[in-house]
């Protein structure tokens, strides 16, 4: 069974101050995807990244990164220079399969506080 | 840019009544999810839908729940006999269909609150 652990529930931080959000997966799948996605204050889940499981490469796009590690099961998302409007609720999921049965499973979510 | 729409964004709903809740995905869009989100918890997985039937379905989506897309835009949820504990935020999701799963889109979420 698919699973995603977010240990880290709630961070502060001060404005342009760099955050990185933890996030670990467990999973019996040699394919897999894993997907970052935000739930700002007033309620919508907005996708942010999504990364193969065959593909390690690192990225940045914009203030975003990610940091991929088969080895230790861990997907890292880091927001550089945060900005007040950063504040939301940030959940990793997991996604095992293709096709329609590619339901995602998400973790508790880290909310994320970023103060001016 | 094309968007998830559900509605109504809140439903107030006595126990025992039954509740359908709306969504219109993304036109070219073939795969459909509902998840549900209780008040301050994770985004739970509920059922996913293809080619006018369902694809997968978790252990909260019990007989007491059902979807169905009457028409070639919307795709509904129903809940027949709503319990207290069914108050939550109720997610549409759409995706396209590829080999390289895209991410799913999701709608802003129906409030359900039952009284």
């Amino acid at each position: 069974a698919q699973k995603v652990t977010q240990a880290q529930t709630e961070i502060s931080v001060v404005e342009k101050e760099d955050v990185t959000l933890d996030c670990v997966y467990e999973t019996r799948d040699t394919t897999y995807y894993l997907f970052w996605y935000k739930q700002p204050p007033s309620g919508e889940l907005v996708f942010l990244i999504r990364r193969n499981s065959f593909d390690e490469q690192n990225e940045i796009s914009g203030r975003y990164s990610w940091n991929f590690q088969k080895s230790t099961s861990s997907f890292n998302f880091t927001i550089t220079a945060s900005q007040v409007v950063d504040s939301a609720v940030y959940f990793c999921a997991l996604s095992e399969k293709t096709g329609a049965n590619s339901k995602l499973t998400f973790g508790k979510g880290i909310t994320l506080s970023v103060r001016p | 840019e094309p968007e998830v729409t559900q509605t109504p964004s809140h439903q107030v709903t006595q126990m025992g009544q039954e509740v359908i809740l709306r969504c219109v995905p993304i036109s070219n869009h073939l795969y459909f999810y509902w998840y549900r989100q209780i008040l301050g918890q994770k985004v739970e997985f509920l059922v996913s839908f293809y080619n006018n039937e369902i694809s997968e379905k978790s252990e909260i989506f019990d007989d007491q729940f059902s979807v169905e897309r009457p028409d070639g835009s919307n795709f509904t949820l129903k809940i027949r006999s709503t319990k207290l504990e069914d108050s939550a935020m109720y997610f549409c999701a759409s995706r396209p269909r590829t080999n390289s799963n895209q991410p799913q889109h999701f709608g802003d979420g129906t409030r359900l609150s039952i009284l």
